[in-house]
């Protein structure tokens, strides 16, 4: 089945400073997903990536999908506390079909 | 809307008793996924519906483990016998159909087996 590797596991970042989390998938995929998942929390739901080369941003945050439809990544930029937390990548097939989720980055902030 | 409702949120229960682990999803949502959540193993779906209908249950660990959707507002995860090794955060998820707007998790069942 598909299988989707998140780097890094772990994050520990200076507040202020950029930071970015990647995620690689050996299968070309339809579509990507991102979510985050605050401590004790549950996971929300981010943005989804479908076209080639896509590049999508929600103020601080910049989401790329590769050319090849093979990997992703997640940029923030200027590290803020409220960024503390784990950050998913999920993939699936089609609409509607199962989520493989990546094994996250667990993100921690350094004030 | 209030979203993705799971209960109970906490349940600490004996080896060996039966588990119910219940999940209302959003009103219009098609699919309904169940996860469960561990350090060791991630996120792992174990069961779907799409439109009440069970699509995929190749994540069930084993036959212990049972889901039912009988209608479109309702679904149960239930463990028997449960075992300590089951312990777990549980996660109920929907989504719409086209799936653009992503999956709608509740706030999961904490259940720990002693």
């Amino acid at each position: 089945g598909q299988q989707v590797m998140q780097i890094p596991q772990y994050q520990h970042v200076q507040e202020g400073e950029d930071f970015t989390t990647y995620c690689n998938s050996s299968t070309t995929l339809s579509n990507i997903q991102w979510y985050k998942q605050r401590p004790g929390g549950h996971p929300v739901f981010l943005i989804q990536l479908v076209k080639s080369g896509e590049v999508k941003k929600q103020k601080r945050l910049t989401f790329q999908f590769g050319e090849a439809k093979k990997n992703s990544s997640l940029h923030i930029t200027a590290t803020q506390t409220t960024d503390v937390g784990t950050y998913f990548c999920a993939l699936s097939k089609a609409a509607g079909n199962k989520l493989t989720f990546g094994g996250g980055t667990r993100v921690l902030v350094k004030p | 809307d209030a979203g993705v409702i799971q209960s109970p949120r906490h349940e600490v229960t004996e080896m060996g008793q039966e588990v119910t682990l219940r999940c209302k999803p959003i009103s219009g949502h098609n699919s309904l996924f169940w996860y469960r959540q561990t350090m060791m193993r991630g996120l792992e779906l174990l069961i779907y519906f799409n439109n009440n209908v069970p699509i995929d249950d190749s994540g069930m660990p084993e036959d212990r483990f049972s889901a039912k959707m009988p209608n479109a507002s309702f679904s149960t995860l239930k463990i028997q016998p449960s075992e300590p090794r089951d312990s777990a955060v549980y996660f109920c998820a929907s989504s719409a159909s086209g799936g653009g707007y992503g999956y709608t998790f509740g706030s999961g069942t904490r259940l720990t087996v002693v």
